[in-house]
């Protein structure tokens, strides 16, 4: 039973550049949401995809965008980076949105570095 | 706004004793909390939750209490074996909101 699988690991872009991570979520989940970590902190909700629309948004600017896929897959996009954008960026998958108590399953995330 | 806090950025506990993970948090509209661990390099690990209507759920070693007046609750592991050494995040969310809010972490240390 495969889990959330993030890809790429790793990736180093540098300032002003665009990057697209991808999700697959863990089998028989349909909500995708994004999480970003810095250093030494908890990992921070940008937004969760449902049914291929946006259903929820946290306070990330409008460079972070995403999508999901007919197959639940999902990607996250980011424009113009800033150094500030370096991070883990943490996908996590879960079962039937706004349904109660469903734990978020997390894949390993993607180190994104900004030179 | 830090909604939900973990004060304690580290603890070390000796092998075979309790270990006590805290957390507090501000907005009362919160009523699903869960408690994940990481280690290096891998994505946090879902290891227990708690709804707002009980306040102890235990799942093996592992027993999370909630003190909703307090806003308060804690992780407690029992005995603490080296492989519990990681970090561990406390999370709140609305149900079904499924927006998680997460603490800063505390980082658990295990000795033998």
């Amino acid at each position: 039973d495969a889990g959330v699988t993030q890809s790429p690991t790793h990736l180093i872009k540098t300032r002003g550049q665009q990057v697209t991570l991808r999700c697959s979520p863990k089998s028989g989940h349909d909500t995708v949401s994004w999480y970003q970590q810095a250093l030494g902190q908890g990992p921070q909700f940008i937004f969760q995809y449902y049914e291929e629309e946006e259903r929820q948004r946290g306070n990330f600017p409008d460079r972070f965008s995403g999508h999901q896929f007919p197959n639940y897959s999902s990607e996250l996009n980011v424009n113009a980076l800033l150094l500030g954008d370096s991070a883990l960026y943490l996908c996590a998958s879960s079962f039937g949105w706004a349904r109660s108590n469903q734990p978020q399953h997390f894949g390993d995330g993607t180190r994104l570095s900004i030179l | 706004d830090q909604q939900v806090k973990q004060n304690s950025p580290s603890l070390s506990v000796q092998e075979g004793r309790i270990s006590i993970l805290n957390c507090d948090y501000t907005n009362s509209m919160f009523d699903y909390f869960l408690w994940y661990k990481k280690y290096p390099a891998e994505g946090p690990t879902f290891l227990i939750s708690i709804s707002s209507i009980k306040d102890k759920n235990e799942d093996g070693r592992f027993t999370v209490f909630l003190n909703k007046s307090a806003k308060h609750l804690s992780l407690h592991i029992v005995p603490s074996q080296p492989g519990d050494s990681a970090v561990y995040f406390c999370a709140a969310t609305i149900q079904g909101a499924q927006k998680l809010v997460f603490g800063q972490g505390t980082r658990l240390t295990i000795n033998p």
